[in-house]
């Protein structure tokens, strides 16, 4: 497709396990970044990663969440030990090139019960 | 990195033009603001940017004041699917150009 696109689109998961949320970027875009999203609130951001390198990682909020992008297309955010306080929307985009437009997808939204 | 502020929420008749305001006094030179919208239960969606002359696209108009410590989101003739929330960012001019959202300005376009 065109856009940018998140699977799954929903998933809920136990406290305690491990998810994996993957993200398909726009093709030929080198900039990537996650947000997550908490009910009511805007956007936070998470990381950012220009082509398969993480360039700032400074909102990763604990050591339990982890994100790669080894070919510098498709990224995986990684959550480890998961708590009902990950519970949001989990937001990914992408753009061109670190400073023009950056285009988002869907969300997955992850539910910890 | 430069905050802004904005409305908590505006309303707005269908078919008149909304103008969404932000204040973003702390911007830097090279700096540019940008906005974004998010309808309930979608990602956000991007409408316009600018760095100090006015901009229009065709979705919207931005106008940053001259000293650039504001701008103003013109929606011309706003429609019932311009019910979003808006986001006015600066973003920043570091390496990540990372977009910074704020709680937005909650649009309800009203028939």
């Amino acid at each position: 497709g065109a856009g940018v696109s998140q699977t799954p689109s929903n998933k809920v998961t136990e406290k305690g396990k491990y998810v994996e949320l993957r993200c398909d970027p726009i093709s030929g875009h080198t900039a990537l970044y996650w947000y997550r999203q908490s009910l009511g609130q805007g956007p936070e951001f998470l990381i950012y990663f220009q082509g398969t390198g993480a360039a700032d990682d400074s909102g990763l909020p604990n050591d339990r969440f982890f994100a790669v992008r080894p070919e510098g297309s498709v990224s995986t955010l990684k959550i480890q030990r998961t708590e009902r306080g990950d519970s949001a929307v989990y937001l990914c985009a992408s753009s061109f090139a670190r400073n023009t437009e950056a285009f988002f997808g869907q969300g997955t939204r992850l539910t910890v019960v | 990195d430069a905050k802004t502020t904005q409305p908590t929420s505006m309303d707005c008749a269908e078919g008149r033009a909304a103008n969404l305001p932000c204040n973003h006094s702390t911007i830097s030179g090279n700096e540019y603001v940008y906005w974004y919208r998010q309808i309930h239960s979608q990602g956000p969606q991007y409408i316009i940017h600018g760095l100090k002359n006015n901009e229009t696209n065709e979705m919207a108009s931005l106008i940053i004041t001259e000293d650039r410590k504001s701008s103003t989101l013109i929606l011309p003739h706003a429609t019932l699917r311009d019910t979003a929330v808006y986001y006015c960012i600066v973003r920043t001019s570091g390496n990540t150009g990372k977009l910074i959202f704020g709680q937005g300005t909650t649009l309800q376009v009203k028939p």
